[in-house]
């Protein structure tokens, strides 16, 4: 089985800009989380999706938004983007809904720049 | 909120047995996974308790003490490869998979 996907893998924007991150889960997997990984503030959650619903949602500005097609592909957007959003952001799949704690498989993330 | 806390480095030297700990907010605590991370790879998991005491895989063993609020990680038989960063993760309830990062251990395995 191929693993999670994340598209772009590099991205370089400007403050102010929006961006679009993309993850492919594992065929099969329903429910994706994404993650927003910085050297100071190490890996915060920043919200999950499972069936085209989010179900959970961190501590992050309206400006975080989410999304989820029926093929459990999953986009997530940062608009106005500010210098403090650079960061690796990690796309994990896992395979149902309602084991907690259930395993989760990462994507290699999105390296984002802002200047 | 939940937070977990981590020792933030860790030496040990090739083919030791080294511990890393754990400790984690109670509050709808459910279980504590344990994820390995390469510089520039992404986590991978390793280990999850949801009951009291040891788990077993390989040269890795996670083990969870639900009164202590605390868990760890052992690594026996270190070898060069298991340079890395190791982070403890806990679910909580409250939501279906609402998962907490700890700050994440840097491990330096030495010659």
């Amino acid at each position: 089985k191929a693993g999670v996907t994340q598209t772009p893998r590099y991205l370089i924007k400007t403050r102010g800009q929006q961006v679009t991150l993309s993850c492919s889960p594992i065929s099969g997997h329903r429910s994706v989380s994404w993650y927003q990984q910085t050297p100071g503030q190490g890996l915060q959650f920043l919200f999950e999706y499972f069936s085209e619903t989010q179900r959970n949602k961190g501590n992050f500005p309206g400006r975080f938004s989410g999304r989820q097609f029926s093929n459990s592909r999953s986009e997530m957007n940062v608009s106005t983007l500010e210098l403090g959003d650079s960061a690796l952001y990690l796309c994990a799949s896992s395979l149902t809904s309602g084991e907690r704690g259930e395993t989760q498989y990462f994507g290699p993330g999105t390296r984002l720049l802002v200047l | 909120g939940q937070s977990l806390e981590q020792p933030s480095e860790v030496t040990a030297v090739e083919g030791a047995i080294v511990q890393i700990n754990c400790t984690y907010q109670t509050s709808g605590f459910y279980g504590l996974s344990w994820y390995q991370q390469h510089d520039g790879g992404a986590p991978t998991f390793l280990s999850y308790n949801a009951l009291d005491g040891l788990e077993e895989t390989g040269r890795f063993s996670s083990f969870l003490s639900r009164s202590d609020s605390y868990g760890y990680l052992l690594l026996q038989e270190l070898q060069m490869k298991d340079s890395a960063s190791y982070f403890c993760a806990g679910a909580y309830s409250g939501g279906y998979q609402k998962v907490t990062f700890g700050t994440g251990t840097k491990l330096q395995v030495i010659p």
